[in-house]
This record gives structure tokens, C-alpha cells and sequence, in this order.
């Protein structure tokens, strides 16, 4: 596998509390993505960043903000988290053409 | 928007059964690939298929590219419980060179032992 890692693994947290989630990767890769998945909607991309403090927006972007100071670094931050922020968030990095991707082991948010 | 639908959503098979699952997309694709995830896992990079017509196999899995590059294949020989997961064929945004996939909700493979 990739040497990518994902902090934390679990969390729960109450509505109204800001969350960051934390990707890291040991591959010098340049792209990295944020993507959830839920039941019914398979993985759906957030954010993407291709290269330090180059990010957009992906498919479901509101709520979410990310930012990356290092090329090993992707964080992802829910400002003010929300019960349908509950998900398995999922962080991947591919080190471009062909741009196949590989994924961390993921974040499983809970959201009361 | 880019999207590639993925047919069938859900399969349940006897074990040593075989197993297709295909993916089509109303437009050209550049190139296609593959992922499993297993059940409470990750998404893994299976394979690529690039070139018209392209056939690929890996083991029991055999992976084929339209040759209007509109839609792909995988089909798995004599299934085993192993093969029990979700598997995605994400189509790529072609605009800008950002690698950026667009996941559908794959097909979830389960098999009886």
C-alpha cells in the first residue's frame, strides 16, 4: 500500500464543533483529494489540491474548507459540523499520469 | 457532467459462478480504470485500459475497453468469496490535468460460499 494515513481514524463530535480531519502521505505525490462516501452515493469528491497551497472545489464542496502548507499534508476542516456531515471520509493522492489514485485506510465522522 | 453509469448496481452470485458488471458513459473516454473496495475497506487501484478495443486480465478478472472507448467490462471467472466487495470504474474529468475522477456508486459484488 501507499504510505498515506489518514488522523484520526474514528472521531464523534457534537453539532456546532469544528473538526479536522488529517491526511498524510510519504509518496512525495503531487495530488491529493478529499472524497466522502455514503450509503447510496458512492464516493463523492470534496476538494482536490494539485501542488502546496493549490486547492479547489469538488462535487460537494459547502461546508467544507482544506488546506495544504506541505506537499505530505491535506487537511480537511468542517467549521461548524453538521449531522449530515457524518460520513466515511476518504483522503487519496496520485502522483500524476496516468493518475490512478490511492487511498488511505479513512475517517469514519460521527456527527450528534 | 462527465459521468460513467454502472450496471448492475448489486449482485449476488453462488460462489464459482462468473460475474460481469459494465460501464457506460454517453461520451468519449480518454481512458478508464478500476477499483475494489472490500466491505469496511478502502478503494484500491485494480487496473488501467487505455487503448480501443484493450483487453487485460489479472488472474480470474478480465478487463475490456469499448472500441468507441464508451464503455468497459470486468468480468470475473469462477467467483470466490475473496471477490466480495464494491468495484468502481470512475470516469476522469478531462478538463485540466488534475486527475480528478468522478466515482460512481459502483457495483457492490456479494457471493455465496
Amino acid at each position: 500500500d501507499a504510505g498515506i494515513t489518514q488522523s484520526p481514524r474514528h472521531k464523534v463530535t457534537e453539532t456546532g464543533t469544528p473538526v479536522t480531519l488529517r491526511c498524510h502521505q510519504t509518496e512525495n505525490h503531487r495530488y491529493m483529494y478529499w472524497y466522502r462516501q455514503d450509503p447510496g452515493h458512492g464516493l463523492r469528491l470534496i476538494h482536490y489540491s494539485y501542488g502546496v497551497k493549490d486547492t479547489d472545489k469538488g462535487e460537494v464542496s459547502d461546508g467544507y474548507s482544506v488546506s495544504r502548507s506541505k506537499t505530505e499534508d491535506f487537511l480537511l476542516t468542517l467549521e461548524s459540523a453538521t449531522s449530515s456531515q457524518t460520513s466515511v471520509y476518504f483522503c487519496a493522492i496520485s502522483g500524476g499520469l496516468p493518475y490512478e489514485q490511492y487511498f488511505g485506510p479513512g475517517t469514519r465522522l460521527t456527527v450528534t | 457532467g462527465q459521468q460513467v453509469m454502472q450496471i448492475p448496481q448489486y449482485q449476488h452470485v453462488q460462489e464459482g459462478e462468473d460475474f460481469t458488471t459494465y460501464c457506460n458513459s454517453s461520451t468519449t473516454l480518454s481512458n478508464i480504470q478500476w477499483y475494489k473496495q472490500r466491505p469496511g475497506g478502502h478503494p484500491v487501484f485494480l487496473i488501467q485500459l487505455v487503448k480501443s478495443g484493450e483487453v487485460k486480465k489479472q488472474k480470474r478478472l478480465t478487463f475490456q475497453f469499448g472500441e468507441a472507448k464508451k464503455n468497459s467490462s470486468l468480468h470475473i471467472t469462477a467467483t470466490q468469496t475473496t471477490d466480495v466487495g464494491t468495484y468502481f470504474c470512475p470516469a476522469r474529468v478531462s478538463s485540466g490535468n488534475t486527475g480528478k475522477l468522478i466515482f460512481g456508486q459502483g457495483t457492490t459484488l456479494q457471493v455465496k460460499p
